[in-house]
């Protein structure tokens, strides 16, 4: 595609329920991060995949976070059991290589948790 | 764990001003890069810097890499309105390789008429 697309664009949850977030990266893109953005804060990495395999996950910040990226091209993230400290931003971002090379930032999912 | 740190964190100026961002990181960088984020939108690449002392111009908008690369920053000559936004630095994390990018804190910048 033209652009990293992310869906939804904003989303709602009650807390306790389970949500999950689709990111599209650019076509061809070898790396896929996710990062979290808090309100005026800068994006907090998450995790990152190299094609379908997840390299990094050092960032996810309980294990009710879970990214999977299974044929190298969609990745979703899924947060279960949503509190009210996973409100944020949700920041998909794709690069043609691994390292040293700008990454393309979709528009984001807005998760509110109430 | 390894920190970049910006400085201002907001930035107010008339149109036509000037207006400089620095970076600092706790670690040595590869390499750094810029981004600059719109209110609502999200972070849009401006440029890398890889060598030790570089400086790289994009019309009104210079960027210079330190000696030590742990430093860098964004001069904006003669500020508009379309420069409005948050800038953040950028570089490569220290754990699992260089893959994953840790941002600065961001400055936010607003432009009067």
């Amino acid at each position: 595609g033209a652009g990293v697309s992310q869906s939804p664009r904003y989303k709602v949850a009650k807390r306790g329920q389970d949500v999950a977030l689709r990111c599209d990266p650019i076509s061809g893109h070898v790396s896929l991060f996710w990062y979290q953005q808090a309100l005026g804060q800068g994006p907090e990495f998450l995790t990152y995949f190299q094609n379908e395999a997840q390299l990094d996950k050092s960032g996810l910040p309980s294990d009710r976070f879970f990214a999977e990226r299974p044929e190298g091209s969609v990745s979703t993230l899924k947060i279960q059991r949503t509190q009210q400290e996973d409100s944020a931003v949700y920041l998909c971002a794709s690069s043609s290589f691994s390292v040293g090379t700008e990454a393309f930032f979709g528009q984001g999912t807005r998760l509110t948790v109430v | 764990g390894q920190q970049v740190m910006q400085i201002p964190q907001y930035q107010h100026v008339q149109e036509g001003e000037d207006f400089t961002t620095y970076c600092n990181s706790s670690t040595t960088l590869s390499n750094i890069q810029w981004y600059k984020q719109r209110p609502g939108g999200h972070p849009v690449f401006l440029i890398q810097l890889v060598k030790s002392g570089e400086v790289k111009k994009q019309k009104r908008l210079t960027f210079q890499f330190g000696e030590a690369k742990k430093n860098s920053s964004l001069h904006i000559t003669a500020t508009q309105t379309t420069d409005v936004g948050t800038y953040f630095c950028a570089g490569p994390g220290v754990t699992g390789g260089g893959n994953k990018l840790t941002f600065g804190t961001g400055t936010q910048l607003k432009v009067e008429l």
